[in-house]
């Protein structure tokens, strides 16, 4: 158990439709970050947040958007679904925002739009 | 910008065989580098990392050198068990974290 907590852990949703997921880090973690799982595009970085602000982004499309709250929690919020945004949707958190700490991953949340 | 290349798999191997999974990036500055494991249906683990070059990451009987002359992060184990059996992900964290496509690994006995 990496102490990272995802809900929920499956979801099923249609076309066009707004999901939120939400992630909560390991206990005194600042930094959060998001990934997409897929078979065809593999592990992708979306979006990283260091103690509520924005660090880096990755390959998120304007459709989704994160944001890390005061408690350190963050939610994942992807709107306007399409067939493709089918994958796993992972979040990790880390200490710092530093390029030499490692990332503690959380298990996931399936997301599948019919 | 950042990337990193890994061998394709699937690799399948007899259990106490020698693994090599080859990993090469490319990026600028200094980046750190790491193997994550991912078993059925779980989220990633962290399996050893290095931070610069000429360092050795260790974990578990695996294995892996930063060499910044071959850009080169390969992953090693002398002897494979059925428990290794897993998808392994080289990762570069520079400005961003990058991730090689992984690699499912399958030991028999």
């Amino acid at each position: 158990d990496s102490g990272v907590t995802q809900t929920p852990k499956h979801l099923i949703t249609a076309t066009g439709q707004r999901v939120t997921l939400r992630c909560s880090p390991r206990s005194g973690d600042l930094s959060v970050y998001w990934y997409q799982q897929s078979l065809d595009q593999g592990l992708q970085f979306l979006i990283q947040y260091y103690n509520g602000e924005e660090r880096a982004k990755g390959n998120i499309l304007e459709r989704f958007s994160a944001q890390q709250f005061p408690d350190l929690h963050s939610e994942l919020n992807l709107s306007s679904l399409e067939l493709g945004d089918s994958a796993l949707y992972f979040c990790a958190s880390s200490t710092s925002g530093m390029s030499s700490y490692e990332q503690y991953f959380g298990p996931g949340t399936r997301l599948t739009v019919t | 910008g950042n990337s990193v290349t890994q061998m394709e798999g699937p690799v399948t191997l007899s259990e106490e065989a020698f693994l090599t999974i080859n990993c090469t990036y490319t990026a600028t500055g200094y980046p750190s580098l790491f193997w994550y494991v991912q078993y059925p249906g779980e989220g990633l683990q962290l399996l050893l990392k290095a931070t610069k070059a000429d360092d050795k990451g260790s974990n578990k009987g695996f294995e892996a050198t930063y060499r910044k002359e071959t850009t080169s992060f390969h992953l090693e184990k002398g002897s494979v068990q059925v428990s290794d059996s897993a998808v392994y992900f080289c990762a570069l964290r520079g400005d961003d974290m990058r991730f090689g496509a992984g690699t499912r690994l399958t030991v028999k006995p």
